[in-house]
């Protein structure tokens, strides 16, 4: 059974940056690719982006672009989402996602989810 | 990309069938098989229900059920039961490039 294992709560001030990390137990990470989403408290599902460890290559929601940077690393199976120059609307909860490898168009499996809050 | 329209909440009694409507574009919705459907219950991560407009994972119940017309996507929940309260979300999900959620439609079972 495929699991991805998102880190800890995390809590930073205006202006800095944060890194949750996914790492996926129990199935072949570079297979797949990944995504990430957030949800603010009380909204709705908001794609940030994604990356396709096999190849390297990164998609990024327009509103993020230049804000977030999504890695990879295969040696430990883990995927990466650091979001800098952090305000209050990014307390949310990040949730990675698991993109299924036929078609790449719905995510089967998802994370617990990590809240990051920002607050001074 | 703006998100898909979802109606913010839907109720029905138990044994009904109720329908949640997601409108898009020719661009997302009305692009070739996009659409899923998620579930979520408050403070846990979404879970499939729907695929490719219409395909259901194993495991999920065949009470649910998926369609798409033009740019409208549409999902039925048959003999509504207790447990089917939670929130539930369309996704215009090319991954590849960009990925658009509705808004979400909070489904209350009276």
């Amino acid at each position: 059974q495929v699991q991805l294992v998102q880190s800890g709560a995390e809590v930073r001030k205006p202006g800095s940056s944060v890194k949750v990390s996914c790492k996926t137990s129990g199935g072949t990470f570079s297979n797949y690719a990944l995504s990430w989403v957030r949800q603010a408290p009380g909204q709705g599902l908001e794609w940030m982006g994604g990356i396709i460890p096999l190849l390297g290559t990164t998609h990024y929601a327009q509103r993020f672009q230049g804000r977030v940077t999504i890695t990879a690393d295969e040696f430990t199976s883990t995927a990466y989402m650091e979001l800098s120059s952090l305000r209050s609307e990014d307390t949310a909860v990040y949730f990675c996602a698991r993109v299924d490898s036929s078609s790449l168009r719905y995510f089967d499996v998802w994370g617990r989810g990590t809240l990051v809050t920002v607050s001074s | 990309q703006s998100a898909l329209t979802q109606p913010a909440s839907e109720s029905g009694s138990p044994g009904q069938s109720i329908t949640i409507s997601c409108t898009g574009t020719s661009s997302d919705i009305g692009s070739y098989n996009l659409v899923s459907w998620y579930q979520q219950y408050p403070g846990k991560a979404p879970k499939l229900m729907i695929y490719e407009d219409s395909k259901r994972p194993s495991g999920v119940s065949n009470r649910f059920s998926g369609s798409k017309s033009g740019n409208t996507a549409s999902l039925t929940i048959s003999g509504l039961q207790a447990e089917d309260e939670a929130d539930y979300y369309c996704c215009s999900c090319a991954t590849s490039s960009t990925v658009v959620f509705g808004g979400g439609t909070k489904l209350t079972v009276l």
